[in-house]
């Protein structure tokens, strides 16, 4: 099946820093998402792309869909404590199976102030 | 993800015993979907189901797991003859239909001793 490889796996900065963090697929998609998730809870949605080189702001967060389809990143400018979470990138495909998510393993995020 | 309503979201049970998890999607939402993550793991698409139909049961266990979504009442995940590999969280998702924004539940954690 689809497989979804997220990097890097866990990240520790200062409170004021930005991060990256990225997503590649071995096959396409046409939908990228990304969520976060704060311990003990649910994925919460945060950025949606749908369109090759898409790139979309929410706040301090921005995200791009890549132009290959194959992969995506996600940006958070000035980090802050609150940031603290594990942030997951899921892919979505078209036509029959455009319900089913692929998700990422995670990148863990440290925050210190 | 307000508004996807998971119960009980902390589950203990022993190996053999039944799980059952219910699942009330957002309002207006017709689609729901179950999520399983295991520790330090990604997000994986077990079921998809409507109204009284399994639409896609392609990510679920072959035995001891079944899912139902009756005309009232919430959708059920149910979890036979549970064992240790079944401690996991489970998710659950609704949308109003394919292709629009999924919502996911906060999450039920299942532990088997």
């Amino acid at each position: 099946g689809q497989q979804l490889n997220q990097s890097p796996q866990s990240m520790f900065i200062q409170e004021g820093e930005d991060v990256s963090m990225n997503c590649t697929s071995s096959s396409i998609f046409n939908t990228w998402l990304w969520y976060k998730q704060d311990p003990g809870e649910g994925p919460v949605l945060l950025i949606a792309l749908y369109k090759a080189g898409e790139l979309t702001s929410n706040g301090r967060l921005t995200a791009q869909f890549g132009i290959t389809r194959k992969d995506s990143f996600l940006n958070i400018s000035a980090s802050i404590p609150s940031d603290v979470g594990i942030y997951f990138c899921a892919g979505m495909n078209s036509g029959g199976s455009n319900y089913k998510l692929t998700f990422g393993k995670g990148t863990l995020l440290t925050v210190n102030p | 993800n307000a508004g996807v309503m998971q119960n009980p979201r902390h589950l203990v049970r022993r190996r053999g015993q039944e799980a059952r998890l219910r699942c009330s999607p957002m309002k207006g939402h017709s689609h729901v979907y179950w999520y399983r993550q295991l520790p330090e793991e990604g997000l994986k698409f077990m079921v998809y189901l409507q109204k009284e139909n399994i639409i896609d049961e392609s990510g679920m266990p072959k035995e001891r797991f079944s899912a139902e979504f009756p005309k009232e009442g919430p959708s059920i995940l149910r979890i036979q003859q549970v064992v240790r590999g079944d401690s996991a969280a489970y998710f659950c998702a609704s949308s109003r239909g394919t292709g629009n924004t999924i919502y996911f539940g906060e999450g039920s954690w299942l532990t088997v001793v």
